[in-house]
């Protein structure tokens, strides 16, 4: 079974440009989660689709903003973006909702804004 | 704010050493707590979802140990290999509907 894939998987961005990462979940897997990792920082959660809807939201602002399709597929995307914002952008998907299920994690993508 | 601790931050030890470490979050409203690995450019795999207190679970030569009452569960990894170089990251979640909260994560060197 494929695991989860992240696209891309490196991204080279500019301050106030925005960005939008994809994500595949493993097959019938219906919910996906988003993570930022910082340098020093655990991961930080971002939101949880499920059934193309977000069920949970992390404390994030509102220039982060996601969606899910009807396929599963996720994207999330980042308007107007900030030096703050390089990181590595993990998303995660589970056969269920509710991310007390063991989460299946994807490579990331490695965005820089400079 | 909840928060969950991870010590040691890193570790350097020998292979075929026996290590541990130990993963602390609020005693409240626990609802599961989870162990992954992540090794350098891969992605991070689970290792244990573990839900009752007195908990312990084991894979290999990795077992964990949860105690929901006092907000700790601990890592052992015996008999250390080259190949168990990885961060090892823990995160509590308070309920159904809760989202994960990770610590920082624990950075396992092994030296052949």
């Amino acid at each position: 079974k494929a695991g989860v894939t992240q696209t891309p998987r490196y991204l080279i961005k500019t301050r106030g440009q925005q960005v939008t990462l994809s994500c595949s979940p493993i097959s019938g897997h219906r919910s996906v989660s988003w993570y930022q990792q910082t340098p020093g920082q655990g991961l930080q959660f971002l939101f949880e689709y499920f059934s193309e809807t977000q069920r949970n939201k992390g404390n994030f602002p509102g220039r982060f903003s996601g969606r899910q399709f009807s396929n599963s597929r996720s994207e999330m995307n980042v308007s107007t973006l900030e030096l703050g914002d390089s990181a590595l952008y993990l998303c995660a998907s589970s056969p269920v909702s509710g991310q007390y299920n063991e989460q299946f994690f994807g490579p990331g993508t490695r965005l820089t804004v400079l | 704010i909840l928060n969950v601790e991870q010590s040691p931050q890193s570790l350097h030890v020998q292979e075929g050493d026996s290590t541990n470490f130990t993963c602390s979050f609020p005693s409240s409203n626990f609802y599961a707590l989870h162990w992954y690995r992540w090794e350098t450019a891969k992605s991070p795999e689970a290792l244990f979802v573990m839900t009752l207190n007195g908990d312990e679970k084991k894979k290999g030569r990795i077992s964990a140990t949860l105690n929901t009452k006092e907000g700790y569960s601990y890592l052992y990894i015996k008999g250390s290999q080259p190949e168990d170089s990885a961060t090892y990251l823990c995160a509590f979640i308070t309920g159904s509907q809760g989202n994960l909260i990770f610590g920082k994560g624990t950075k396992l060197s092994v030296k052949p």
